[in-house]
């Protein structure tokens, strides 16, 4: 079946503009995580989704960044006012359910450059 | 989660069995000892994850010791496109936290390089 998909997959924004990226986890899959992967280093975890529950953004690294997941499938990230620090790989992630058990697909990751 | 210890790199030959160790000497009782991978450029990749006994799928094999306090992945047959970096994570599974707490963090992981 169809994985873990993102768009766009490269993304180049000047400083100070917004972006959003977009995820669209695997069908029935009720976790979705997102994070982040600068270069060289480890993932970055950023908010989690679970079903209907309040979204976890214990992640977030500032006000600039939301996320918002609509009917429990597509999530999409918002970074308001990008930073040059903002350039990483953001990566998004389905769970058939949330908890430590269950694996996590990860999509292809956007590459959002700020110059 | 508790710490764990890879090696940094492994080689190998292409087409023969790779071992790749973990030490979890810390591992709780309620602990599942995950493995995943990640190719160059690209996103991480979920390969297989254990509890006590050992598992099988259509990628790897994983031996957990009988102590648990290490386990070994097993690539059967190990191709170029196995040219990875590995990560042995353990994540508890008995109480659901949620959020930050379920999110996966890596180590260093093992470089494993794949000789033709």
């Amino acid at each position: 079946g169809a994985g873990v998909s993102q768009s766009p997959s490269n993304k180049v924004t000047e400083k100070g503009k917004d972006v959003e990226l977009r995820c669209d986890p695997i069908s029935g899959h009720t976790a979705l995580y997102w994070y982040r992967q600068s270069l060289g280093q480890g993932l970055e975890f950023l908010i989690y989704f679970q079903g209907n529950s309040a979204p976890d953004k214990s992640g977030l690294p500032s006000d600039r960044f939301s996320a918002e997941r609509t009917g429990g499938s597509v999530s999409t990230l918002t970074i308001q006012r990008t930073q040059q620090e903002d350039s990483a790989v953001y990566l998004c992630a389905s769970s058939l359910a949330g908890g430590r058990s269950y694996e996590q697909y990860f999509g292809p990751g956007t590459r959002l450059t700020v110059t | 989660d508790a710490k764990t210890t890879q090696p940094n790199s492994m080689e190998s030959n292409e087409e023969e069995p790779v071992h790749l160790p973990c030490n979890h000497s810390t591992i709780s009782g309620t602990d599942y000892i995950h493995w995943y991978r990640q190719l160059p450029s690209q996103g991480p990749e979920y390969v297989i994850h254990g509890l006590t006994s050992n598992v099988n799928n259509r990628m790897a094999s994983l031996a957990i010791a009988e102590d648990r306090k290490s386990s070994t992945l097993i690539l059967h047959r190990a191709t170029l496109r196995d040219a990875a970096v590995y990560y042995c994570i353990l994540r508890g599974g008995f109480m659901y936290s949620g959020g930050g707490a379920d999110g996966l963090t890596f180590g260093k992981g093992t470089h494993l390089i794949i000789q033709p």
